[in-house]
């Protein structure tokens, strides 16, 4: 079974401008969750689809959203870039989203996309 | 506030030896942890998962003991080999979503 793939690998843009990032989960899983990695901050959550709808957030600004489609394959777009969004972009997949009492699923990472803003 | 964290940013270990990565957190409401090991331009690989029910869980060669009373998370690597060499994270859930707390990893280095 294909891993969880994320299209480009790599991207360069200035400030300012906006950015779409894509992101193919694992065949059957159904959430997809987007998390943003930099050398200062780490790795941190910003958001999690689940059947084409957001079901949690993190403490990021407006600027950043996503969208999941009905083949659960997301997208994340990021609007009026900055130079402190150079960041690897990572999605993760996993069956379900856990919620509604529902057991925690195993995460699955894709490489990443690696946005560098000048 | 809520956090994950690791003791040790870097470790390095000879080839062969046994391997103690370690994570603190500080949600007693977290449910399931993670190990991810990630390698230079790859995405976090799933190691070995625990939940809060459990105390020890093992695969191959690894084994993640968890230490709820004092919040305490390791990871043990029997064996180490060259390609275990990467930057393992350490992750918290809590509530059953899938919104992953990590801590700020610990890069090993095995030593040939």
């Amino acid at each position: 079974k294909a891993g969880v793939t994320q299209t480009p690998r790599y991207l360069i843009k200035t400030r300012g401008q906006q950015v779409t990032l894509s992101c193919s989960p694992i065949s059957g899983h159904r959430s997809v969750s987007w998390y943003q990695q930099t050398p200062g901050q780490g790795l941190q959550f910003l958001f999690e689809y689940f059947s084409e709808t957001q079901r949690n957030k993190g403490n990021f600004p407006g600027r950043f959203s996503g969208r999941q489609f009905s083949n659960s394959r997301s997208e994340m777009n990021v609007s009026t870039l900055e130079l402190g969004d150079s960041a690897l972009y990572l999605c993760a997949s996993s069956i379900s989203s856990g919620l509604a009492g529902g057991v925690q699923e195993t995460q699955y990472f894709g490489p990443g996309t690696r946005l560098l803003v000048l | 506030g809520e956090s994950v964290g690791l003791h040790l940013p870097t470790l390095s270990v000879q080839e062969g030896d046994n391997s103690i990565i370690n994570c603190a957190y500080s949600n007693s409401a977290s449910d399931y942890f993670i190990w991810y090991k990630q390698e230079s331009g790859k995405g976090p690989q799933f190691i070995i998962d625990i939940r809060s029910n459990m105390d020890k869980r093992q695969g191959q060669r690894v084994t993640v003991l968890l230490n709820k009373t004092v919040k305490h998370l390791s990871l043990q690597i029997a064996a180490t080999q060259p390609g275990d060499s990467a930057v393992y994270f350490c992750a918290e859930n809590k509530g059953g979503a899938n919104n992953l707390f990590f801590g700020t990893g610990t890069r090993l280095t095995v030593i040939p």
